[in-house]
């Protein structure tokens, strides 16, 4: 399996543009989390879905982020307008997340740059 | 609810020195407890797990056991390398509502010297 797959690795935007992130879970898992890294804040966790149904969306900063499972292999997460705030690496996971005890799998992140 | 707190970094040895990491929980009742690891330019990865109380979890000279009587699951290494330089991050897993997600620690970053 080729892992999670996160596109694009890197984004430079001006701000008040939109930006979207996608990503590609591990087949068969059923868990999907979106994280954000930042030195100020370290890792953070913004939304994840179970069997592509929104969990928990309490980390979601603001409005002006959205996430999306329209399907088990495809996810996206968008920020209209962007703002260099948030500037930082987004990080999505994924693992078998029905109990027991779930490895989380993750995506080698997109580091986003907000001008 | 659920947590863990890790040591504050940055963490800097020289080659060959003893590392020691901790890690304590907070959670009701014993869950499975976890050690990330994050390379420079990459995500996470699983470096080691323990699924009960008093287990040990190893992986790649790194150690870390699970002390029920002190909450804790301190990772251990007696010979770092230059190759160990990451970050390092505890976490447990999420009950009842949370079931799935993964609670991590603010992560430790440690640099080995040559």
């Amino acid at each position: 399996d080729a892992g999670v797959i996160q596109s694009p690795r890197h984004e430079v935007t001006e701000m008040g543009q939109e930006v979207t992130l996608r990503c590609k879970p591990i087949s068969g898992h059923n868990s999907l989390f979106w994280y954000r890294q930042t030195m100020m804040r370290g890792l953070e966790l913004l939304i994840y879905f179970n069997n592509n149904v929104p969990i928990d969306d309490s980390g979601m900063p603001e409005d002006r982020f959205s996430a999306k499972m329209p399907n088990a292999s495809f996810s996206t997460l968008k920020i209209q307008p962007s703002e260099p705030r948030d500037s930082a690496v987004y990080f999505c996971a994924s693992s078998l997340g029905t109990g027991g005890t779930p490895e989380a799998f993750f995506g080698q992140g997109t580091r986003l740059t907000v001008v | 609810g659920d947590s863990v707190t890790q040591m504050e970094g940055p963490v800097t040895l020289s080659e060959e020195a003893f590392l020691t990491i901790n890690c304590t929980y907070t959670a009701t009742g014993y869950p499975s407890l976890f050690w990330y690891v994050q390379y420079p330019g990459e995500g996470l990865q699983l470096l080691l797990k323990a699924t009960k109380a008093d287990d040990k979890g190893s992986n790649k000279g790194f150690e870390a056991t699970y002390r029920k009587e002190t909450t804790s699951f301190h990772l251990e290494k007696g010979s770092v390398q230059v190759s160990d330089s990451a970050v390092y991050f505890c976490a447990l897993p999420g009950r009842g509502s949370t079931l799935g997600r993964l609670y991590f620690g603010r992560g430790t970053q440690l640099t080995v010297w040559p």
